[in-house]
């Protein structure tokens, strides 16, 4: 296991569609955080889960933003009608203990 | 409101002269704080970090120094490379989730 990977890296989407991604953490990482970045601004937190629990949701997660870690494991967020305020980098990153890991990100693009 | 800030927007370094990063934080019930190396199209890279008990932390040519007193850390970057200009992020931590500042770009000049 080499890191965090995410996919899709890139979509493009129509406004109003629905848009899933996927992060897959590191192995025995039971933290899992999901951040958003956009052109000039660090990442901005969205949600995190610890195992399963979803913790702390930002009130930058709208109602069409849903996020889950049914098994602990991997975890989807979901962007339901999107717009094109969406547009934007997509992170996950996990944890086990105080360092935090990034993946990739996926770069979402809304036309 | 923002709690973590790194007032320059970029930073250029002579190669093999030290960069010296800042950052300010507002929070004072932070107590873990990192710094993140991000290219363009990468998510950030975990650089180094330090908790609040400590005030300085080094790795090779890498060394954080945190004053609690001033709410204000620093990243140190010796002899600096060309490999080094990216953007670099402060983060700082208090309640299980990671607050960055917006980052400030290196660019290490040959």
């Amino acid at each position: 296991d080499t890191g965090v990977s995410q996919d899709p890296r890139h979509k493009i989407t129509k406004r109003g569609q629905n848009v899933t991604f996927r992060c897959d953490p590191i192995s025995e990482h039971n933290r899992l955080y999901w951040y958003r970045q956009t052109l000039g601004q660090g990442p901005e937190f969205l949600t995190y889960f610890q195992n399963e629990a979803q913790l702390e949701k930002s009130r930058l997660l709208s109602d069409r933003f849903s996020a889950e870690r049914p098994k602990g494991s991997f975890s989807t967020l979901e962007i339901q009608r999107t717009e094109q305020g969406d547009s934007a980098m997509y992170l996950c990153a996990s944890s086990r203990g105080t360092g935090v890991h990034f993946g990739p990100g996926t770069r979402l693009l809304v036309l | 409101d923002q709690q973590v800030k790194q007032n320059s927007p970029s930073l250029s370094v002579q190669e093999g002269r030290i960069s010296i990063l800042n950052c300010d934080y507002t929070n004072s019930m932070f107590d873990y704080f990192l710094w993140y190396k991000k290219y363009p199209a990468e998510g950030p890279t975990f650089l180094i970090s330090i908790s609040s008990i400590k005030d300085k932390n080094e790795d090779g040519r890498f060394t954080v120094f945190l004053n609690k007193s001033a709410k204000h850390l620093s990243l140190h970057i010796v002899p600096s490379q060309p490999g080094d200009s990216a953007v670099y992020f402060c983060a700082a931590s208090g309640d299980d989730k990671i607050i960055f500042g917006k980052g400030t770009r290196l660019h290490i000049l040959p």
